[in-house]
Parts: C-alpha cells; structure tokens; sequence
C-alpha cells in the first residue's frame, strides 16, 4: 500500500537557518504530494501541492520538489522566522482517484528560537 | 468564505455516554472526513463520505459510526464513549477524491473520563 516516511519528529533551529525537512512516499500510482502545516490550536492547511505534471511547488517562502528517481519529496526554507514554529506533514493524495484516502506522514514539528 | 466548522470545540464526557461530533462546510464539497489525532501518532482516518448516505470506513472505525444526510453536514457519533477515545478529532473536506486541497476544522478536543 501507499506509505509516507517523515524521519525527522522534531527540528529545532534559530532564525534565519536553513530549514530542510525529508520526506519519502511509495506507491504505484502517479502521486500528488502535499505539505501541510499545523499551527498550535488549529487544523492542518495547505502549505503547497505538487503534481507530476508541474514537479515543484513554491509558497510562502517554502519549496517543494518532487523527484520520481529517489520518491522523495522534502521541504525547504532559506530563513526560517519564528512565526514558521508549527507541525509539517508530508502527504500523499489518493491511489487512483477512486477512493480519496490521503496518507500522512507522522509529522515534523518545527520549532524555531528567536 | 471557504470553512469547514466543528461543533463544539472542547467536550467532557462520561464513560458509557452517548457523543455527538458535528462538522459543516459551506464549500459544497462532496468529500468529507472524519480523522482522530493523538501524539505520536499523527492522524488517522476514521470514516470518509463521499456523499450524502455514501460513508466508507477508515482506517480505524470501531468504536464510531457516521451519518451524512445532507452534503454540508457529517456527524461522527460516539455510541457509550470509552476512555480511550479522548482524542482531538478533526473534521474535513475536500471538492474531489482526495487530489485537491483538504479543508480542516479546528477540531474538536474530546476528554472521555
């Protein structure tokens, strides 16, 4: 089945460092991966999506590429604030559009030291 | 304004008591989703919708069931809430099956004593 690998539970970093977060996934298909963010108290939210069709998202400063040799997916900041300390998940989209499951990773929670 | 509400925020119940979780998106989404998060265990999908009457279990069901009687609306219900079932649950949505972005709720933090 589809699987999304986050090594990294915690980064802790000052600001202004480079943030890179790694991600893998497997699966058959022809996956959309996402980032999305948590911020204390609230929902995850959309942070960026990539297709197969556009292999790179940029949002708020983050960067996303998609790398089909290696399945990997990471995520990265030249200069992270404070204001970016929150939880990043890795997801992958549904197999096959059929049955809308998205799978998660387990998280990286983010916190950044003034 | 693109929203997906929970109803409530914060819920104590007693062991044994009937729980009512409710979620509605003005967005008219088919796809809608229930999902529990613990620490350490990031989510995990309890049922999705795909439409009115149409549910689907996920991947950890038991103990829940659902009902979806109108497309803003999905309930997760809790019949004689255990314990374990403290949790903060999360409610979403989405236009399509799952390769469009996913709109969350803020969640409902539910403590079963």
């Amino acid at each position: 089945g589809d699987s999304v690998t986050q090594m990294q539970g915690q980064v802790t970093l000052s600001e202004d460092d480079f943030l890179f977060i790694n991600c893998t996934y497997s699966t058959t298909w022809y996956p959309t991966l996402f980032w999305y963010v948590q911020y204390p108290g609230e929902g995850p939210q959309l942070l960026l999506k990539v297709t197969t069709a556009n292999n790179k998202g940029i949002s708020r400063g983050f960067e996303a590429t998609y790398d089909k040799r290696t399945t990997s997916f990471h995520l990265q900041k030249a200069s992270v604030q404070e204001s970016d300390s929150a939880v990043y998940y890795c997801v992958l989209g549904a197999s096959g559009g059929s049955n809308a499951k998205l799978t998660f990773g387990k998280g990286t929670k983010l916190s950044v030291k003034s | 304004d693109m929203k997906v509400t929970q109803m409530p925020r914060y819920l104590i119940k007693r062991m044994g008591e009937n729980v009512l979780l409710e979620c509605g998106q003005d967005m008219s989404h088919e796809t809608m989703y229930w999902y529990r998060q613990d620490p350490g265990l990031g989510l995990q999908l309890i049922y999705i919708s795909y439409d009115v009457d149409s549910n689907s279990e996920g991947d950890i069901p038991k103990g829940y069931r659902v009902s979806r009687k109108k497309r803003e609306h999905f309930s997760l219900i809790l019949d004689s809430a255990k314990t374990n079932q403290t949790s903060v649950y999360f409610c979403a949505s989405s236009l399509d099956r799952g390769n469009t972005e996913v709109f969350f709720g803020k969640g409902t933090r539910l403590t079963v004593v």
